[in-house]
């Protein structure tokens, strides 16, 4: 079945370091991918998000390109901020019908002044 | 900007009790989803409709989990009787019909407590 795998956390980064999130997915076709950010106490929040391959998804600095000849999405950032300190998400969908999202297990990120 | 509301956002009970759980869902957004995001996973389908339809319910437990939306617009999720496992972060979304690329607005989510 399809599936989403991320990086191990904690992530810990000082402040204006570069950030990558690895995420690699298992899917039949062409699915969309997605990154969602949940600080704490909130709901899941859409990052950004690319739904065919080479395409690149960018929001607040952050960029992630699809790379479907390695099944990838890997997130990144140039210079994180305490801000960013959150757990990423990284998911899929196969089907723009149903809009079925499946995630990957997160990965937190604590960013340190 | 409009939100999906959830009520309540804690919630705190004994094990074989009922506890419910409500969505309502942006204004005109048809499609509603419930996810469970157990701490440390990742969210996870329990239900979707379709305006007052189930379209996938395949990893709802059945024998204790219960969901409607009876005029396609609000939605309530029931567990009968809670277990300890059921403890977890409870995650209403909803999607307008015809939405590129599957866009989901998330509420903020119910966080249920089984002691």
């Amino acid at each position: 079945g399809d599936s989403v795998t991320q990086m191990e956390g904690p992530v810990t980064l000082s402040e204006e370091a570069f950030l990558t999130i690895n995420c690699t997915y298992t899917a039949t076709g062409y699915p969309s991918l997605f990154w969602y950010v949940q600080y704490p106490g909130e709901g899941l929040q859409l990052l950004l998000k690319a739904t065919k391959a080479d395409d690149k998804g960018s929001n607040k600095g952050f960029e992630a390109t699809y790379r479907k000849e390695t099944t990838s999405f890997h997130l990144e950032k140039g210079s994180v901020q305490v801000s960013d300190s959150a757990v990423y998400f990284c998911a899929l969908s196969r089907s723009s019908n149903t809009g079925k999202l499946i995630f990957g297990q997160g990965t937190t990120l604590q960013v340190k002044p | 900007e409009a939100e999906v509301a959830q009520s309540p956002r804690y919630k705190i009970t004994e094990k074989s009790q009922a506890v419910a759980f409500w969505c309502d869902p942006i204004s005109g957004h048809a499609t509603l989803y419930w996810y469970r995001q157990i701490l440390g996973q990742g969210p996870e389908l329990l239900v979707q409709f379709q305006d007052e339809s189930v379209v996938d319910d395949s990893q709802l437990p059945k024998d204790r989990f219960s969901a409607e939306r009876l005029k396609g617009v609000d939605s309530t999720l029931k567990i009968q009787p809670a277990e300890l496992g059921d403890s977890a972060m409870y995650l209403c979304a909803s999607r307008i019909q015809g939405a590129g690329a599957n866009v989901l607005t998330f509420g903020a989510g119910s966080r249920l407590t089984v002691l």
